[in-house]
């Protein structure tokens, strides 16, 4: 059984860099049949899509997101994590990380719970 | 950018069927997915590839895409089925992109 699962700061300040990792259990992310994607939900809205990264390290990312945005994927540690710069209230929101299918077409089949990140002083 | 439409809310009473669309330019030249959300979880996808459907997910569940719109189609609604819905697919120069969501209420 394949399971996702984040973690990170629960609490940033403005202008810092978000850091999140997701952890894949149970799915070799080396293996090359995915890609791994990070999800964010700000609170009583709609999910947007940040961004995803391949075994290979190619990553594409949410255009509006693209300059402060880094996902990098560490195969060692069946880890890919996300770092967002320059933070501020509107990057609050549940952080996803899910597996998505290795076509374009594919969605995302498994989904980690989730973690609440605040950006506050 | 490419954009979901979605209507904010929809209603049915159980038993009944319940039919959740989303809207987007040629959509039908897209493959769509379906996610479905309850309150403090995280989502699950319910539909695939159009009309596909993921192990564990009830026959109950079924979808379509055609022209300018994708459908959801919920039969026999039970009150287990009320949460958010998402619409999704892949475009080339925006990457994933999800509808705003719709909220089905099981009255």
């Amino acid at each position: 059984q394949v399971q996702l699962q984040e973690s990170g700061p629960g609490l940033v300040k403005p202008s810092q860099t978000l850091s999140l990792t997701c952890t894949v259990s149970g799915d070799s992310i080396s293996r090359g049949s995915y890609y791994w994607s990070w999800i964010r939900q700000p609170a009583g809205k709609g999910l947007e899509w940040i961004g995803r990264v391949y075994s290979s390290g190619s990553t594409n990312y949410n255009p509006s997101l693209k300059s402060r945005l880094t996902i990098l994927v560490d195969t060692s540690k069946n880890q890919f994590s996300l770092r967002l710069s320059v933070v501020t209230a509107a990057d609050t929101a549940v952080y996803y990380c899910a597996r998505m299918g290795i076509a374009d077409v594919d969605g995302m089949d498994v989904w980690g719970q989730g973690t609440t990140v605040t950006v506050s002083s | 950018s490419y954009e979901l439409t979605q209507p904010p809310s929809e209603s049915v009473a159980p038993g009944q069927t319940a039919r959740i669309i989303c809207g987007g330019n040629d959509i039908e030249f897209k493959s769509v997915h379906w996610y479905q959300q309850r309150p403090g979880q995280a989502p699950l996808l319910v539909m695939y590839h159009d009309s596909d459907r993921p192990s564990g997910i009830p026959e109950r569940f079924s979808g379509s895409n055609s022209g300018n719109t994708a459908t959801l189609t919920i039969s026999r609604v039970e009150t287990g089925d009320e949460a958010d819905y998402y619409c999704q697919v892949w475009d080339g120069t925006s990457g994933v992109v999800f509808g705003g969501g719709t909220k089905l209420t099981v009255l």
